[in-house]
């Protein structure tokens, strides 16, 4: 059964810093690997799609990438700002297109 | 990406009684999937409905519980049925899309 795990539960940085979320997952027969971010009581938006043959994946200033065979994966957030306060679930598809999430990193960027 | 309208976005609601969310796509899916999300915690599938058959439910989730209908490729409804506090979570619903799952608004429930 694949289990995913997101490090760490929580952070907290000022504004402006550069910061790093990390995922693991268990089984590295996945499909894709999807982040997403979930403001309180909000559903989720999705941030960046890495299929499995992919590496990486970059959109402004969130850039993710991708290891298969290591069964992790990393989203970095450049010049952090507060609007970037949120929760951030990592989640990986597999068979039967289901998908499932890690725990989530919940962020609190400081002015 | 899918456009995926949710509602309610959110409720409170007595117990034992009963709650029916919609979710309607913007074009047409094989497969909806139903999420639950308790407080403080990730999703958890709880079924997936496809058009024209019974919905697939996880372990841990009946139909009895959680009935789901999916009359056409469009649209698909989750109740959450004689409720109690312990069913106060966020209930979104998701599809599938070449650029990944995309997740309705949600609906936050809340029994009291």
């Amino acid at each position: 059964k694949q289990e995913v795990t997101q490090i760490p539960a929580a952070l907290s940085v000022p504004e402006g810093e550069n910061l790093v979320l990390n995922c693991s997952f268990t089984d590295s027969a996945i499909y894709n690997l999807q982040w997403f971010r979930q403001d309180p009581g909000k559903g989720l938006t999705s941030l960046l799609l890495i299929q499995s043959s992919q590496r990486e994946q970059t959109s402004g200033r969130l850039n993710a990438s991708l290891d298969k065979s290591s069964g992790r994966s990393t989203l970095y957030i450049a010049a952090s700002q507060p609007g970037d306060s949120a929760t951030y679930l990592c989640a990986v598809s597999g068979a039967g297109n289901m998908l499932t999430f890690g725990g989530g990193t919940r962020l609190m960027v400081k002015p | 990406s899918a456009v995926i309208s949710q509602k309610p976005s959110r409720d409170i609601c007595q117990r034992g009684t009963s709650l029916t969310i919609q979710c309607q796509v913007d074009s047409q899916v094989t497969m909806m999937f139903w999420y639950r999300q308790q407080p403080g915690q990730s999703l958890t599938l709880i079924a997936t409905a496809n058009q024209g058959s019974e919905a697939t439910y996880e372990s841990g989730f009946v139909i009895d519980k959680f009935p789901i209908s999916r009359p056409n490729l469009t649209f698909s409804t989750l109740t959450v049925s004689n409720m109690s506090p312990e069913d106060s979570s966020i209930y979104l619903c998701s599809v599938e899309r070449r650029q990944g799952y995309t997740f309705g608004s949600g609906t936050r429930l809340t029994v009291v």
